[in-house]
């Protein structure tokens, strides 16, 4: 079965302190790795796909990154309206998407 | 241009009563989706519609949900005597074209079974 971790559960910054969050996965045949951000009670808001090991995503203070087994979301200089929960899911063979729980960032001033 | 729209935001039923979820897509959006997200979790997939075809509802828990999309627009999820586990935020998505495709999502309604 498909499976996606993320990780850490939470993570709080300052503003301007550069971290990156992690989601392991597993997947039988990767059609694409999916990144979304999701303010309180908003739905997901869609901000990158990667495809293949290697291929890099860049937009403002994020850039996702993949290997075969895990995708990075860096996020630079964070600013406070950079706090929200971020929501990686894959997408296999038979097209069905699997989400992870979500990584709930927040960016002190 | 407009996004995905979701009616009612906040729904709040007693259990065993019927409720009714509504979707309205990206104008031309071909496909359709429907999520159950529990507090805390990423969304879980419930149905896929294409058109007016509903391709997959594996994700369905039980028979008493059921949903549908009769003119390959607007969509409606139903639930049928509501017990306290289907409390959630019910988020529906929709595509251009196929399950291929990015999935745009709705603001969500919160179904809250007391």
């Amino acid at each position: 079965e498909d499976q996606v971790t993320q990780s850490p559960e939470a993570l709080r910054l300052q503003e301007g302190e550069s971290s990156s969050l992690n989601c392991s996965y597993t997947v039988s045949g990767l059609r694409g790795l999916f990144w979304y951000r999701q303010d309180p009670g908003k739905g997901p808001e869609f901000l990158f796909t990667l495809y293949s090991a290697g291929e890099e995503k860049e937009k403002e203070r994020l850039k996702a990154t993949l290997t075969k087994k895990e995708s990075f979301l860096h996020i630079t200089a964070p600013k406070p309206e950079d706090s929200a929960t971020y929501l990686c899911a894959v997408r296999n063979n038979n097209n069905d998407m699997r989400f992870g729980a979500g990584t709930r960032l927040t960016v002190k001033p | 241009g407009a996004g995905v729209s979701q009616s009612p935001r906040y729904k709040v039923a007693k259990r065993g009563q019927d409720v009714a979820l509504r979707c309205d897509p990206i104008s031309g959006h071909v496909s359709l989706f429907w999520y159950q997200q529990a507090l805390g979790q990423g969304p879980e997939f419930l149905t896929y519609f294409q058109n007016e075809a509903q391709l997959d509802k594996s994700g369905l828990p039980s028979d008493r949900f059921f949903a549908e999309r009769p003119e390959g627009s607007v969509s409606t999820l139903k639930i049928q005597r509501t017990q306290q586990e289907d409390s959630a935020v019910y988020l529906c998505a929709s595509s251009l074209t196929g399950a291929t495709d990015t999935q745009y999502f709705g603001p969500g309604t919160r179904l809250t079974v007391l």
